[in-house]
């Protein structure tokens, strides 16, 4: 069965960090990117960002409300992604979802006919850890 | 306030149809091919319903389709099922700064 397992929620003061990990299993974790997307309470869905897989260079692309506080990793051979989240603010509370990522969107750079390779949908979601940023 | 904008809800009567729709602009909706919907059930994850706009993943019903016309995207469900009462959320790739944006939701009630 494939499934996605986040841990490490919990309660944080601001300014303070905490790192997420999402355990994969049932399926090559190395094979596919990884997404973080993030739901407060109350709202709705707001996608953080992802990690490519290795043979897409394993980079990260963020959403620009995280870009410089978070950091998305990946450590294939324990099938773990994982989400650093450094100087929290308080709108950064919200349940994190640990997503896998469909087929790439593959989009050539003109300049120097590089391939690029991003994600926007996600087929696979696990249940959610909580993160609540409160003093 | 959300990228996309979804009605906060719609409601039909189990065996009828309902759209729901999601409106962007030339830099996401409009300028891509890559719509996904999400059905998400109250305390639950959210699920893959349809991706590049019409697609289905395997073992969602035939009852659920997609569409778009220009800067907006649309998700029918026919012959409603109470089960399908949710929050259904739209979603866009944004080009290659912005990357993914999603809509606000939509709550389905069926009556």
């Amino acid at each position: 069965e494939v499934q996605l397992v986040e841990s490490g929620g919990g309660l944080v003061q601001p300014g303070r960090s905490l790192r997420l990990s999402c355990t994969a299993s049932g399926f090559t974790f190395g094979d596919y990117a990884m997404s973080w997307v993030r739901q407060a309470p109350g709202k709705g869905l707001e996608w953080v960002g992802f990690i490519r897989s290795k043979a897409y260079g394993g980079t990260t692309e963020y959403a620009a409300s995280v870009k410089g506080r978070f950091t998305i990793s990946r450590d294939d051979s324990k099938s773990i992604a994982y989400l650093q989240m450094n100087s929290l603010k308080t709108e950064d509370t919200a349940v994190y979802y640990c997503t896998r990522d469909g087929d790439p969107i593959v989009v050539v750079v003109a300049a120097t006919q590089r391939e690029n390779y991003y994600y926007y949908y996600m087929d696979v979601w696990g249940k959610g850890t909580t993160v609540t940023v409160s003093s | 306030q959300s990228a996309l904008t979804q009605p906060r809800s719609v409601s039909g009567s189990p065996g009828q149809s309902v759209t729901i729709s999601c409106t962007g602009t030339s830099s996401d909706v409009g300028g891509y091919n890559y719509v996904s919907w999400y059905q998400q059930h109250p305390g639950k994850a959210p699920k893959l319903m349809i991706y590049d706009v019409s697609k289905r993943p395997s073992g969602v019903p035939d009852r659920f389709s997609g569409s778009k016309s220009g800067n907006t995207a649309s998700l029918t469900i026919s012959g409603l099922q109470a089960e399908d009462e949710a929050d259904y959320y739209c979603c866009s790739y944004a080009g290659s700064y912005s990357y993914v944006v999603f809509g606000g939701g939509t709550k389905l009630t069926v009556l």
